[in-house]
């Protein structure tokens, strides 16, 4: 069975620091890929970011990227230069070979971005 | 990108009705889609995997015949909360799939049902 965990209920930064959110992933599959989703108090989920597990490189987009340690079995989510707007639900999410394509999410992090 | 509707937004209804609430992808043909629901302050959970042309697959726990699920087209998926109570108020979001850079699923703005 997959699971994601996602440790920290909420955090909460100054805007402009970096942040970092947390995931850590359990699976048998031997490929699998990691998601990061924001969902903002409207309730839409927005796609930020994937990491494949035989990605070389850690993804990056703008200014999200992953800290992938695939032997720690963690999916990091970096925010850099964070701003008013990201301040959101956060959540990370696995889908494996077996899955068929069904994601699995962790409890999710709420950011908060303070002026 | 990929876009995914879904219809109505918000419902409130009299415990004991039932409820359809429509998911559509608007700009590509999507032969899976995904239901599913989030309690207030808490995490997304599958309750059921829709294919196109044959049954819905359910989660464990996911009473098929209270969620009622049909994807008669490609683009088009619903699911129909029978004979609604008050625990069945929550958000239920849409999903769909398609082969893109990341494989991802599109998720839909999501319908918030409140059952009184």
């Amino acid at each position: 069975a997959q699971k994601i965990t996602q440790t920290q209920p909420g955090m909460f930064v100054q805007e402009k620091e970096a942040v970092t959110l947390d995931c850590t992933y359990d699976t048998s599959d031997p490929s699998y890929g990691l998601f990061w989703y924001k969902q903002p108090s409207s309730g839409e989920m927005i796609f930020l970011i994937y990491q494949g597990s035989y990605d070389q490189q850690n993804a990056t987009e703008g200014r999200y990227s992953l800290n992938f340690q695939k032997a720690r079995k963690s999916a990091n989510l970096v925010i850099s230069a964070s701003q008013l707007g990201d301040s959101a639900m956060y959540f990370c999410a696995m889908r494996g070979v077996q899955g068929a394509q069904k994601l699995v999410f962790g409890q999710g992090t709420r950011l908060t971005i303070n002026p | 990108g990929a876009v995914v509707s879904q219809h109505p937004s918000r419902v409130i209804c009299k415990s004991g009705t039932s409820v359809k609430i429509e998911c559509r992808s608007l700009d590509f043909q999507a032969t899976t889609m995904f239901w599913y629901r989030q309690f207030p302050k808490q995490s997304l959970m599958l309750m059921a995997t829709s294919n196109e042309g044959s049954k819905a697959t359910y989660e464990q726990g996911v009473e098929k015949d209270k969620f009622l699920i049909n994807h008669a087209s490609l683009t088009l998926s619903t699911l129909t909360v029978t004979s609604a109570h008050p625990e069945d108020s929550s958000f239920y979001i849409c999903s769909a799939f398609t082969s893109g850079q990341y494989n991802e699923q599109f998720f839909g703005p999501g319908t918030r049902l409140t059952v009184l």
